[in-house]
């Protein structure tokens, strides 16, 4: 049972305009949530996190939302720029737990 | 910069054989992590520890063990190789419970 959900393996995006990646939780317990990038044969990157006592996190062209009540999160990218390629995670934890439970990502591709 | 070195980035090795896997993080961190990633499946994890011979089990220890003799090195141990744990092994540190991990490059195993 997965409890952090991407339902778009793909999202396709002009070049400069924004890209709106979602994720979906199922467990109310979590209350950390990241988004890491992920470029072929290599490991993911951070990109930016968001605590469960916020609903926006802004770091410069990337902005997470997250909606407690629906239980959803998503990452915008403005603009968005080709070496915006790559796959996204978004991962979740609750409490003092060490474990990150991951979503299956999104293969972002940006179309010049 | 924090930097997580996986020993290998493709290895091939025939089923039956013990297969070792080393990652070295040069920041001090607490926590150490091995994930495995599967297409469709987001990344799983597998170990982790969360200081020197400490261990914890992941989603998915079984036919996996690992050796954290000291803070900065912590081993992926693939007791006797079998072809459905082809994949790609990912291994992550981080400070503390709510920071973010930082990955290692990834390590490709094909298992023949």
């Amino acid at each position: 049972d997965q409890q952090v959900k991407q339902n778009s393996p793909s999202l396709s995006v002009q070049e400069g305009r924004i890209s709106i990646l979602n994720c979906d939780y199922t467990n109310s317990m979590f209350d950390y949530f990241l988004w890491y990038k992920k470029y072929p044969a290599e490991g993911p990157t951070f990109l930016i996190s968001i605590s469960s006592i916020k609903d926006k996190n802004e770091d410069g062209r990337f902005t997470v939302f997250l909606n407690k009540s629906a239980k959803h999160l998503s990452l915008h990218i403005v603009p968005s720029q080709p070496g915006d390629s790559a796959v996204y995670f978004c991962a979740a934890s609750a409490g003092s737990n060490y474990q990150l439970i991951w979503g299956a990502g999104t293969k972002l591709i940006i179309k010049p | 910069d924090v930097k997580v070195t996986q020993s290998s980035r493709y290895l091939v090795k025939r089923t039956g054989e013990k297969v070792f896997l080393e990652c070295v993080q040069d920041m001090d961190h607490e926590n150490m992590f091995w994930y495995r990633q599967d297409p469709g499946l987001g990344l799983r994890l597998i170990y982790f520890s969360y200081d020197v011979k400490m261990k914890e089990k992941g989603d998915i220890p079984e036919g996996y063990s690992v050796s954290r003799e000291k803070k900065e090195r912590f081993s992926l141990i693939l007791e006797s190789a079998s072809t459905n744990q082809t994949s790609m092994y990912l291994c992550a540190s981080s400070l503390g419970k709510r920071t973010e991990a930082f990955f290692g490059q990834g390590t490709r195993l094909t298992v023949v």
